[in-house]
């Protein structure tokens, strides 16, 4: 079964720096693009970044770019998101999503079910 | 930024109504666009990808179409376990972006 599990998650006060995690099992994860997908309490989605299948290619959203960091470990199976100088409005709950082929050009079909971060003094 | 505008916002519908739901991108997007179901309390579900081909497993009452700015998502007979909300994503640039959402109430 496929399956994704998110981890790291939790209440950070503005300005500190998180780390979450995603870990894939049920699929050869190194033949697939991963994505970082968050929504904030009651409203919609939000893509926040992506990681082709070598690392190569990787896509921010602009509300993140040069404050977070995507990365892998494809010897662990393992997708992370290094997030620092964390604001209020990163508060969310963090999907960690497989891509539908090896580059960012490509859909999510299977998602993890999340993990929350709130970032409040 | 690519930007994507879904309409409407809420659909009131009832059992075996027929559903369209329109996106539609800032500028073209080829057929790189897919739909997703997503339930409260749960991880969004895809339904459709390069705009009309059906995920595996996902009930053939749920069609797409279109190309380049204009796309749609219709569901052929409502049944009570598509009252949700969708959204459309595009992802012809790195930065894969979401409509806003639409939400299917019960009428």
């Amino acid at each position: 079964e496929v399956q994704l599990v998110e981890s790291g998650g939790g209440l950070v006060q503005p300005g500190r720096s998180l780390r979450l995690s995603c870990a894939a099992s049920g699929f050869t994860f190194d033949d697939y693009a991963m994505h970082w997908v968050r929504q904030a309490p009651g409203k919609g989605l939000e893509w926040v970044s992506g990681i082709s299948w070598n690392s190569v290619s990787l896509g921010y959203a602009d509300s993140v770019r040069g404050r977070f960091t995507v990365s892998r470990d494809n010897a662990k199976n393992s997708l992370y998101l290094q997030m620092s100088s964390l604001r209020t409005e990163d508060t969310a709950l963090y999907y960690c999503a497989k891509g539908g082929g090896r580059y960012l050009y490509f859909h999510m079909d299977v998602w993890g079910k999340g993990t929350t971060v709130t970032v409040s003094s | 930024d690519i930007h994507m505008t879904q309409s409407p916002s809420t659909l009131s519908a009832s059992v075996g109504d027929r559903v369209t739901i329109t996106c539609r991108a800032s500028q073209s997007i080829s057929s790189w666009l897919a739909w997703y179901q997503q339930k409260p309390g749960k991880a969004p579900k895809l339904l459709i990808y390069k705009a009309s081909s059906l995920e595996g497993g996902v009930p053939s009452r749920f069609s797409g179409s279109g190309s380049g700015t204009e796309f749609t998502l219709t569901i052929g007979s409502l049944q009570p376990d598509d009252f949700a909300t969708y959204y459309c994503q595009q992802y012809n640039s790195y930065s894969g972006t979401f409509g806003q959402g639409t939400k299917v109430e019960i009428k």
